[in-house]
């Protein structure tokens, strides 16, 4: 079946370092590509978002780059603060097999530690 | 602000035990989904509903069934529980699906079944 794989599984950065998260996707037709944060404890949460038509969007200190050719995304976090400490889920939508829904398949999850 | 929420934060079962998950949303959503989370494993769907009394089966349904009797909420079962269904456990629901997406998610219920 379709998947999202999501490199590295564990990231350390020094404060103020940049944080880079990349995923991979199978499904050649996915046209949406969400990002969720999951703090510890906590529940997953969306920061940021692309669609198939754009190559990059930015939102502060975080922005998604999107290679529809090469079928990857990646998430990219300048100045880290202690704060982004957290588990990031990178997503694709997909069609569920038989079926004209479509659904959204998470990567595996990076947990992103950022050392004071 | 959309509340997702599931009435149990932490359960321990027993082996063989019927098990309810309760979810419920309070924004009108349309679409609803349950999860299940394993480290090294991500989000992995388990069925989810885009109207009343309709399911659909996610990546991971076997051992799981689900109800979907009115709108605002959608509840997973685990007719037998067995111990490879501890996890933790998340309820989510979405306005749209697809493009532009958003999916709420509830606190989460962590299940141990002994």
């Amino acid at each position: 079946g379709e998947n999202v794989e999501q490199h590295p599984s564990t990231l350390s950065v020094q404060e103020g370092d940049s944080a880079v998260i990349k995923c991979t996707y199978s499904d050649s037709a996915s046209n949406y590509f969400p990002w969720y944060k999951q703090e510890l404890g906590k529940r997953p949460q969306l920061i940021i978002d692309i669609r198939s038509n754009v190559g990059e969007k930015k939102d502060q200190r975080i922005a998604v780059t999107l290679n529809k050719t090469a079928k990857h995304f990646s998430l990219h976090i300048t100045e880290t603060q202690p704060e982004d400490s957290a588990v990031y889920f990178c997503a694709a939508t997909t069609k569920l097999g038989g079926t004209s829904y479509d659904k959204v398949i998470f990567g595996p999850g990076t947990s992103l530690s950022v050392i004071p | 602000d959309v509340k997702v929420t599931q009435s149990s934060r932490y359960l321990v079962k027993r082996t063989g035990e019927k098990v309810f998950l309760e979810c419920v949303q309070d924004m009108d959503h349309e679409n609803m989904f349950w999860y299940r989370q394993d480290p090294g494993l991500g989000l992995r769907l388990i069925y989810f509903s885009y109207d009343v009394k309709m399911k659909e089966k996610g990546d991971i349904p076997e051992g799981y069934s689900v109800s979907r009797e009115k709108k605002e909420r959608f509840s997973l079962i685990l007719e037998s529980a067995s111990t490879n269904q501890t996890s933790m456990y998340l309820c989510a629901s979405s306005l749209v699906v697809g493009p532009g997406e958003i999916q709420t998610f509830g606190a989460g219920s962590r299940l141990t079944v002994l």
